[in-house]
């Protein structure tokens, strides 16, 4: 089936650093999703992608749906101690319709204060 | 809007005992979504529903496990009996359409 490669796995940064991370799959996606997950809780969605080359802010973050339609990348601006936790990148997949969602690995990211 | 509503939050049971995991999906979302979360191997899709009927089982890692969705507003995942290896947090998501999924706040469950 299809799987979403996300890197990196993990990332230290110091406060105010900008970050960066990014997805890549073999086949084409018709969404692209980026969720956040803080411990123990469930994933949060925080941006949603519908059209190739779309870009997409929600306040410090940025997202952009890759033209190939195979890739997505988010951004943080001036990361605070609050941005750790688990982001990760989900799609639907062109071959599977609107109702089975395909999650990357997930990238960890930690915030030295 | 009180979200996707699981329970319990936490679940210690010893092995060889029936788990139930509930799951209450946010009122008019179609799809309901049962996943498993481990260190090793992620975020693991087990099972989801369009319309409360099971579309795709083929995560469900054998026997043991069932699940079931009885009614738009409820789900559960059964785990009979349960084994130690299936130990892990078990999430509930639900979603309409196109839109992206909503997580339940998730169930850890250990098996001792």
């Amino acid at each position: 089936g299809q799987q979403l490669n996300q890197s990196p796995q993990s990332m230290f940064i110091q406060e105010g650093e900008d970050v960066s991370m990014n997805c890549t799959s073999s086949s084409i996606f018709n969404t692209w999703l980026w969720y956040k997950q803080d411990p123990g809780e469930g994933p949060v969605l925080l941006i949603a992608l519908y059209k190739a080359g779309e870009l997409t802010s929600n306040g410090r973050l940025t997202a952009q749906f890759g033209i190939t339609r195979k890739d997505s990348f988010l951004n943080i601006s001036a990361s605070i101690p609050s941005d750790v936790g688990i982001y990760f990148c989900a799609g639907h997949p062109r071959s599977g319709g609107y109702q089975k969602v395909t999650f990357g690995t997930g990238t960890k990211l930690q915030v030295i204060p | 809007d009180a979200g996707v509503i699981q329970s319990p939050r936490h679940e210690v049971t010893e092995m060889g005992q029936e788990v139930t995991l509930r799951c209450k999906p946010i009122s008019g979302h179609n799809s309901l979504f049962w996943y498993r979360q481990t260190m090793m191997r992620g975020l693991e899709l087990l099972i989801y529903f369009n319309n409360n009927v099971p579309i795709d089982d083929s995560g469900m890692p054998e026997d043991r496990f069932s699940a079931k969705m009885p009614n738009a507003s409820f789900s559960t995942l059964k785990i009979q009996p349960s084994e130690p290896r299936d130990s892990a947090v078990y999430f509930c998501a639900s979603s309409l359409a196109r839109e992206g999924y909503t997580f339940g706040s998730g169930t850890r469950l250990t098996v001792v």
